[in-house]
């Protein structure tokens, strides 16, 4: 088992709010990503880090903002939540090594 | 658009059988091809990997096929269990860079 946590695994919220999905991973990997994934979906990688300091934008254009100010933690921020986030998102870390990420549980957010 | 796709959204499978789970991808430069298997209410697992260059490899009770003329990924897994019920992904990476681009899944189904 990876040892990567996703908090919440729920959270249902109002249009306008502000919203902080937490990651943590203690594996010491320098890599994240953010995943959004519709149920039975593929998924969309929404942001990245390749360490401390380092974000970028991942394929799928997202309102939500990440920062990386320590190795373990890569909370994505959304500052006015919408319907239209209403998704599931997946953090996941990798270390040495292009293809395997380790994935946490998931966030599953629903904005009404 | 999306460089990796499969065949089929779902597969049903006897349990003891042999499962098949296809995937297309376009995208000549890939560099490794990956699968992965989402039980539900879990983050994607990581199954087996496999470079361009290689045609085949073994896992425990897996194996993927790469045919690069028909640009054609395949996972079989042997003596299908009850445990393989999953949503399968293929993956790919380009340019031996960190992020991975996923193709929709296959829900697989193991009968008793």
């Amino acid at each position: 088992e990876a040892d990567i946590y996703q908090t919440p695994r729920y959270l249902v919220i109002g249009t306008g709010k502000k919203i902080t999905l937490e990651c943590s991973q203690t594996m010491g990997h320098d890599k994240m990503y953010w995943y959004q994934q519709d149920p039975g979906m593929e998924l969309h990688l929404i942001h990245y880090s390749y360490g401390v300091n380092s974000t970028e934008k991942g394929d799928l254009s997202s309102e939500s903002t990440v920062s990386r100010i320590r190795t373990e933690h890569f909370p994505l921020t959304l500052e006015s939540a919408r319907p239209s986030h209403t998704s599931q998102y997946l953090c996941a870390s990798s270390g040495l090594g292009p293809t395997k990420q380790y994935f946490g549980p998931g966030t599953r957010l629903t904005v009404t | 658009g999306e460089s990796v796709g499969l065949h089929l959204p779902t597969l049903s499978v006897q349990e003891g059988d042999n499962s098949i789970i296809n995937c297309a991808y376009s995208n000549s430069a890939s560099d490794y091809f990956i699968w992965y298997k989402q039980e539900s209410g879990k983050g994607p697992q990581f199954i087996i990997d496999i470079r361009s260059n290689m045609d085949k490899r073994q896992g425990q009770r897996v194996t993927v096929l790469l045919n690069k003329t028909v640009k054609h990924l395949s996972l079989q897994i042997a003596a299908t269990q009850p445990g393989d019920s999953a949503v399968y992904f293929c993956a790919e990476n380009i340019h031996n860079d960190y992020k991975l681009s996923f193709g929709a899944g296959t829900t697989v189904t193991v009968r008793a």
